[in-house]
């Protein structure tokens, strides 16, 4: 398989549940990303990930939680989640961290609805 | 604050051509993007602009004015596959990327 695979494709949850989103990749990139995507607002950086350590953190609340455990996969620990969180979680991946014209590579996202 | 417009949504006819634009305000710029993405699916990466001018790649085009903070995308001889969001994004001089909220685009026969 190649490219950038999300699951699950789409999740409903409740405020008190834990759940997981996991992202791979199978491009041999060494950056990993997650979006999160709202209807009609632009897209929003959440973490970033170069050769497995986070390098940002974009005062995400804590009760989401990212995890790297190798360059091919990515979480996102969900957790206490609030309606307002719902949305499109994209991941992305790309050669290097930040510079130059690298193209991010994404995934086609975890549709979650918080109830 | 950064900023990126681009129109909300956008109608065009099969077989015609469409411009669709995206202005800028950003701390610095070290590239634009511009993404595709139908709906229900990942974002496709269609173009890269750094230098002033046009970049042609098949029906697909963009162009760069960095003194203006402006770029569009045209799309020639528009088919029914190319509705979907098109999504314009800058790299800050933190080579941070900026996104605009995407602009819909919808193709009728």
């Amino acid at each position: 398989e190649t490219g950038v695979t999300q699951t699950p494709r789409h999740l409903v949850m409740g405020m008190t549940n834990k759940k997981s989103l996991k992202c791979e990749q199978h491009l041999g990139h060494n950056a990993m990303y997650w979006y999160k995507q709202s209807a009609k607002k632009p897209l929003e950086l959440m973490f970033v990930y170069s050769l497995e350590e986070r390098v940002e953190n974009n005062s995400v609340p804590s009760r989401f939680s990212p995890e790297c455990p190798n360059s091919s996969h990515l979480f996102l620990h969900l957790h206490t989640l609030q309606p307002e969180d719902s949305a499109l979680y994209l991941c992305a991946s790309s050669p290097t961290g930040s510079s130059g014209a690298n193209v991010l590579t994404f995934g086609a996202g975890s549709r979650l609805t918080v109830l | 604050g950064q900023n990126i417009d681009q129109p909300t949504e956008m109608t065009a006819t099969e077989g015609a051509i469409v411009q669709i634009n995206c202005t800028y305000q950003t701390s610095g710029f070290n590239g634009l993007f511009w993404y595709q993405q139908h709906a229900g699916e990942a974002p496709t990466f269609l173009s890269y602009n750094v230098l002033d001018g046009l970049e042609e790649k098949g029906r697909f085009s963009s162009f760069l004015s960095r003194s203006k903070g402006y770029s569009y995308l045209l799309l020639k001889e528009l088919q029914m596959k190319d509705s979907a969001s098109y999504l314009c994004a800058v790299k800050d001089s933190n080579y941070q990327l900026i996104w605009g909220a995407g602009t819909k685009l919808i193709i009728k026969p």
